[in-house]
């Protein structure tokens, strides 16, 4: 079991190009989560989705868009990136048995 | 407050035991949990509990929960080198989970 796989590892944009955060799991796992990491603010979350076909946005959704294609992906849409965005993002999908989490190893993305 | 709460930074000798300290905010959480992020890795569950209970041991990890207070603590017993990373607590009241910034652990030879 690769666990939950996120590409790419890094990404440099310019100001106002999109990109998308490809996030899968293998866990067989109905919920799926984007957070993003910055420095001495912990992980804020961005979307999640609490099953296929359900989105619903977290603490932080501006500037960004989800897909849950299917039970196994979830993707993240920068559709006109901003320097605001310079950060890491993980990826992450709910157990059911102690609600935990898992996470992918994170996205870099720099946006100049 | 509204936020998880946790000191920045914490040094220790290699030896040692150490303490890192969690304020949460929602009485109604089931678990709650302490993650560890190495550098340039994602977060791995390191252990969690459940909120009916005070104490939990796995090994070097000792847990400790006062729901009162909503204070959650994690001692780490004879810490090593490898130890050293951010340690994050978190609480799951509804469908989201609720992270504190992460306390950096130091581990001195």
């Amino acid at each position: 079991n690769a666990g939950v796989t996120q590409t790419p590892k890094f990404q440099v944009l310019k100001t106002g190009q999109s990109m998308t955060l490809q996030c899968a799991q293998d866990m067989n796992h109905n919920s799926m989560y984007w957070y993003r990491q910055d420095p001495g603010m912990g992980l804020r979350l961005i979307y999640y989705s609490a099953s296929e076909g359900t989105t619903d946005k977290g603490e932080v959704p501006n500037g960004y868009n989800v897909s849950r294609l299917n039970k196994r992906e979830f993707s993240l849409r920068l559709e006109s990136a901003a320097p605001s965005q310079t950060s890491v993002y993980f990826c992450a999908s709910g157990g059911s048995i102690n609600n935990e989490q898992f996470f992918g190893p994170g996205t870099r993305l720099t946006v100049l | 407050g509204e936020d998880v709460e946790q000191s920045l930074f914490l040094s220790v000798r290699e030896g040692d035991s150490s303490v890192i300290n969690c304020t949460y905010t929602d009485s109604s959480s089931t678990y709650l949990y302490w993650y560890k992020q190495e550098p340039g890795a994602g977060l791995q569950l390191l252990t969690y509990i459940f909120s009916n209970m005070d104490m939990k041991q796995d090994q070097r990890l000792t847990v400790l929960l006062n729901k009162k207070d909503k204070h959650l603590s994690l001692r780490i017993a004879d810490t090593q080198t490898g130890d050293s990373a951010i340690y994050f607590c978190a609480e799951r009241p509804y469908n989201d989970m609720r992270f504190g910034a992460g306390t950096r652990l130091t581990v001195k030879p």
